[in-house]
């Protein structure tokens, strides 16, 4: 069964541009979690996807965004740059049959982005 | 709100000696999970164990074991006879049962081991 899978594994954007980042969870998981990975901040939650729905949302202003669609696959978006957005973003995927809590989460290899 | 604290940043051991990693959780509530993960210098977080609140069970899973305790909220990761692979950073993690799921992660602790 293929894991998680994220693309682009590197990006390098200009502060005030916008990037869409990409998560395509394991065959059959229908929650998607983000996390943003810094050194700073360590791993913070940043939203769940579950059925196309943002079930919950961490504590992240407004230019990050993200959607999930129908194939369970999930897009992250974060507009106008800021150089604090440079760290890994981390895409989760869990089963979530019976919308469980505690679900084990699957996570892929992230994205590096970098803003310069 | 929930927490989870890591003190150590940083672990430095000689391939086959033992460590245990520590983690104090905070919570209110009296049902939640707890978590363990890897994240190995690829960067993707490999799940390693759950445990529910209300299973104080301590578990070993060949040469990893982890001792959960209640009445100190802490749910400690040891590592017995440690090899090189076992180089990596170790998060532990809590989410509460219901409502929102918003996972609480710890800083994480680097362990480092020297052939």
């Amino acid at each position: 069964k293929a894991g998680v899978t994220q693309t682009p594994r590197y990006l390098i954007k200009t502060r005030g541009q916008q990037v869409t980042l990409s998560c395509s969870p394991i065959s059959g998981h229908r929650s998607v979690s983000w996390y943003q990975q810094t050194p700073g901040q360590g791993l913070q939650f940043l939203f769940e996807y579950f059925s196309e729905t943002q079930r919950n949302k961490g504590n992240f202003p407004g230019r990050f965004s993200g959607r999930q669609f129908s194939n369970s696959r999930s897009e992250m978006n974060v507009s106008t740059l800021e150089l604090g957005d440079s760290a890994l973003y981390l895409c989760a995927s869990s089963l979530a049959i019976y919308s469980e809590q505690g679900d084990e989460q699957y996570f892929g290899p992230g994205t590096r982005l970098t803003v310069t | 709100a929930q927490k989870v604290t890591q003190a150590q940043t940083e672990i430095s051991v000689v391939e086959k000696e033992d460590v245990t990693l520590d983690c104090v959780y905070e919570t209110r509530d009296t049902t939640y999970y707890l978590f363990w993960y890897k994240q190995p210098p690829s960067g993707e977080l490999v799940f390693l164990i759950r445990r529910n609140s209300f299973d104080e069970q301590n578990e070993i899973s060949g040469r990893y074991s982890w001792n959960f305790q209640k009445s100190t909220s802490s749910f400690n990761f040891t590592i017995t006879a440690s090899q090189v692979v076992d180089s990596a950073v170790y998060f532990c993690a809590l989410t509460l049962s219901g409502g929102s799921y918003i996972p609480t992660f710890g800083r994480g602790t680097s362990l480092i081991v020297h052939p």
